[in-house]
């Protein structure tokens, strides 16, 4: 498909883990990032990937890398309440844009 | 100071009226961006400049129209818009235009009336 494709919206529970998907589109993308947004804030970096890598880990952030099938997952260790936002995945596919999903809503409940 | 930032935070305006959305980036950065992002499409680039010069204009209607003074300016004049023109404006800003990360501004939600 020609879309970043991510489902629209995660209920957690306090201290449990989250997964949020994403099938991107281009399989020569060389980037892809996943992106945290606030109420009311614009987009934040949380961690990016370089294509030749299956896995990186920050803290309690780990991020998995399928190229074959163009899969990109974000896992948050220990959720906590502050982590509610959504969560956008994007593939850079060419050094002028980047491509964004929709946005995962991440809701974390006490 | 904040690294990107938008003014005004909120607009409303009717469609005759004209506009503008101001961004500045306190980062030193040399490429700059225009996003919407509305509740019906993912993030949508709109324009690109780099070293003030423009290299990306996703076909855009020419009721936007960008300015980009210096590296650190940028600005989007706005004029007969349509209500589904209402959005959320983001600006951004990057060291180049590679694979480096892009620093967002928090915003102008923009509604036309």
């Amino acid at each position: 498909g020609e879309d970043v494709e991510q489902s629209l919206f995660l209920s957690v529970r306090e201290g449990d883990s989250s997964v949020i998907n994403c099938t991107y589109t281009d399989s020569s993308s060389t980037y892809l990032y996943w992106y945290k947004q606030e109420p009311g804030a614009g987009l934040q970096l949380l961690t990016y990937i370089f294509s030749n890598m299956d896995m990186k880990q920050d803290q309690r952030l780990t991020v998995l890398l399928n190229k074959k099938d163009k899969h990109l997952s974000l896992r948050i260790a220990d959720t906590q309440t502050g982590d509610s936002a959504i969560y956008f995945c994007a593939e850079r596919w060419n050094n002028n844009d980047m491509r964004f999903g929709a946005g995962t809503r991440l809701t974390v409940k006490p | 100071e904040t690294g990107v930032t938008q003014t005004p935070r909120h607009l409303v305006m009717g469609m005759t009226n004209k506009k503008s959305l101001k961004c500045e980036q306190h980062l030193g950065h040399n490429a700059m961006y225009w996003y919407k992002q509305s509740a019906k499409k993912p993030l949508e680039l709109m324009f690109v400049y780099s070293l003030e010069e423009r290299v990306e204009n996703n076909s855009v209607p020419s009721r936007f129209s960008p300015e980009c003074p210096n590296s650190s300016h940028l600005f989007l004049h706005l004029h007969t818009l349509q209500p589904e023109d209402s959005a959320l404006y983001l600006c951004a800003s990057s060291q180049d235009m590679g694979p480096g990360e892009l620093f967002f501004g928090e915003g102008s939600r923009l509604t036309v009336l």
